[in-house]
């Protein structure tokens, strides 16, 4: 299985604020990650595909890059409904794997 | 729109089994896998496994073999998941999400299903 390490755990910023959130494959894996959002009693929402590609109706303050094994989310001028929980999910084999999960909190 | 909309909480008792169910529209039901992931209480994201709606073939995580099955009802586009042998570690919110083969990721998802194993 392919492990995904993602960091920090946890993250205090302020609105306004640029958070980066990184994520680790223990194996290759192209470009196949996917970054989601997290709050409580809400449906999921996809952010990131393709490792850069921002899904429809995501704001441009999010971005993603990377490739390979080493992965960045990146959410610039923190806005005060960005406070989630944010995971990382590679798409390359089976079983889909998911990143521990960061939670951005408020400062 | 794309929707998928989960059953409501459960209750239930150790070594019991629980249906949670997954209604999709805004899309054709069988072009789709549909998937489930849980969340235990304060933990990561985990893959449970996924059913295809067209053929109804699924694939479970190696941890779930053997006590999981998904299915579905193409009739009225919905996907269940069933979970036997219940403990307490199966405390969790469950989701299911609609994964995209072509670009690998899971676009649309249920608002959750929370699922409480007490004696």
């Amino acid at each position: 299985d392919i492990q995904m390490t993602q960091s920090p755990s946890s993250v205090s910023a302020s609105v306004g604020d640029r958070v980066t959130i990184t994520c680790r494959a223990s194996h290759r894996i192209s470009n196949w990650l996917a970054w989601y959002q997290l709050r409580p009693g809400k449906a999921p929402n996809l952010l990131i595909y393709g490792s850069s590609t921002l899904q429809s109706g995501v704001p441009s303050r999010f971005s993603g890059s990377g490739s390979g094994t080493d992965f960045t989310l990146t959410i610039n001028n923190l806005q005060p409904e960005d406070f989630a929980t944010y995971f990382c999910q590679q798409g390359s084999s089976f079983p889909l794997t998911f990143g521990g999960g960061t939670k951005v909190e408020i400062k | 729109q794309v929707q998928l909309v989960q059953s409501g909480f459960e209750v239930t008792k150790p070594g019991a089994s629980v249906r949670v169910s997954c209604k999709t529209s805004g899309y054709t039901f069988t072009e789709y896998y549909i998937h489930w992931v849980r969340q235990a209480p304060g933990q990561g994201l985990e893959w449970v496994g996924r059913v295809n709606p067209l053929s109804g073939a699924a694939n479970y995580a190696q941890q779930f073999q053997g006590r999981v099955s998904m299915t579905r009802d193409t009739s009225i586009s919905t996907v269940y998941m069933e979970l036997h042998s219940l403990t307490s570690d199966d405390t969790a919110l469950f989701f299911c999400a609609r994964h995209d083969l072509r670009l690998r990721m899971f676009d649309s998802w249920g608002q959750g299903t929370l699922v409480t194993v007490s004696s």
